[in-house]
């Protein structure tokens, strides 16, 4: 299995504190991505990084923040919590672009606002 | 970005074959079609991608339509443990994104 780590797994937090979530990787590998999972929705993209520093928003990135200052660790935050972030926030990594690298995903984080 | 369409939900029996399909009618030239399912409680995991051929791995095969519009997962028997939801997505062009959709929740029938 790939190496990924997410944490914490399990968090419930109040409405309008501030949230980090934490996705780190051993394989050093260069793409990294956010996604959240929701009942009726499927997997949605929040954030996804192409290199330390280089990142960019996907489907649904109102509301969060992400940064990536090394390899291994891609960051994302919510600035104020609110209860439509109750969610299961899965991290995934790849190595390359492109059609031979294959996305590998964390366990998930499950976050509760209240 | 190129979306796919695929039914909510299907069921097999169990040691029968499954196609599973995919409608992607905006791919473009370069995409790759890419399947990945997520069994309970866990994250999705990898099981096959292709291009413009058919594709086998020791989990399953791709079908892809010779127009590439369209294509089928195949899992040749299937067991109590394939019961996951099946997504089939598209890499995006000029991008590095992975779209997931809402995926085809398979059951197995014992």
């Amino acid at each position: 299995d790939a190496g990924i780590t997410q944490s914490p797994r399990h968090k419930v937090t109040e409405t309008g504190t501030p949230v980090t979530l934490r996705c780190h990787q051993t394989e050093n590998h260069r793409y990294m991505y956010w996604y959240r999972q929701d009942p009726g929705h499927g997997l949605r993209l929040i954030h996804y990084s192409y290199g330390v520093k280089d990142t960019d928003k996907g489907e649904v990135s109102d509301g969060y923040s992400v940064s990536r200052s090394k390899t291994e660790d891609f960051l994302l935050t919510l600035e104020s919590a609110t209860s439509s972030q109750t969610s299961v926030y899965f991290c995934a990594i790849s190595e390359s672009w492109g059609s031979y690298s294959p996305l590998h995903f964390g366990n998930g984080t499950r976050l509760t606002v209240t | 970005d190129a979306k796919t369409t695929q039914p909510n939900s299907m069921e097999s029996n169990e040691e029968e074959p499954v196609h599973l399909p995919c409608n992607h009618s905006t791919i473009s030239g370069t995409d790759y079609i890419h399947w990945y399912r997520q069994l309970p409680s866990q994250g999705p995991e990898y099981v096959i991608h292709g291009l413009t051929s058919n594709v086998n791995n020791r989990m399953a095969s791709l079908a892809i339509a010779e127009d590439r519009k369209s294509s089928t997962l195949i899992l040749h028997r299937a067991t109590l443990r394939d019961a996951a939801v099946y997504y089939c997505i598209l890499s995006a062009p000029g991008t590095y994104k992975y779209i997931f959709g809402t995926g085809t929740r398979l059951k197995v029938l014992a």
